[in-house]
């Protein structure tokens, strides 16, 4: 079956730092969202990527998914505190899309 | 504010027993779908309904089942409640296939 792994699992940074959040898939990618969570709280929608090669925007995230469809990541530029949490991806499974599997989550932390 | 409400926001019982967690969807989503999420297993799908029947099953135990009523909202019940029953219950909707909606999940707590 289909699985996403995520790295890095958790993550430190300084405010004002850019980092890099990665989830890679064991099969093509139809379907990959990025997600956002607060501890304890519901999950936030960040974005959709379908296309190969795709990358779109919201202030200061970046998401993108490789031309081959099996790694998509998430970039953070200038970090805030605000931005502290736990970032999820989520995938169709495997052309199935009325089921989503998910990574593990990374944690992200940001100093101030 | 997703649009998605749960009840309880809370709920502590013990070994054995059996509870109800409640979700309603988004106004006009017709598709429903609860997830588990603990420490050691991350977000787990369990099942989904559309428009009042089930569409999709995923790491759903026996001792748990799920409907969707006709006014679409949707609710969990978990009996024979066991310690590692204890995570967060998300409940998210959808208009069509794709972008998912949560709700903001029932923390239980079994002891």
């Amino acid at each position: 079956s289909q699985e996403l792994e995520q790295s890095p699992q958790s993550l430190i940074v300084q405010e004002g730092k850019n980092l890099t959040i990665n989830c890679t898939s064991s099969k093509t990618l139809y379907g990959l969202y990025w997600y956002k969570q607060k501890y304890g709280e519901g999950l936030i929608f960040l974005m959709m990527l379908q296309k190969g090669g795709e990358e779109k925007s919201h202030e200061k995230i970046t998401a993108k998914l490789d031309e081959k469809k099996q790694q998509s990541s998430l970039h953070i530029t200038a970090s805030q505190p605000s931005h502290a949490g736990i970032y999820l991806c989520g995938a169709d499974d495997a052309g199935n899309n009325r089921k989503l599997i998910w990574g593990l989550g990374t944690s992200l932390a940001v100093n101030p | 504010d997703s649009g998605v409400t749960q009840t309880p926001k809370h709920l502590i019982t013990a070994t054995g027993q059996r509870v109800t967690l409640r979700c309603s969807p988004r106004s006009g989503d017709l598709s429903v779908y609860w997830y588990q999420q603990s420490l050691d297993q991350g977000l787990q799908f369990l099942i989904q309904y559309y428009n009042g029947e089930e569409r999709a099953k995923g790491n759903i135990l026996e001792r748990f089942s799920a409907q969707q009523f006709p006014d679409l909202h949707s609710e969990l019940n978990l009996s024979s409640l066991e310690l590692g029953d204890s995570a967060l219950y998300f409940c998210a909707s959808s208009l069509v296939l794709g972008r998912q909606y949560f709700g903001p999940g029932t923390r239980l707590t079994v002891l």
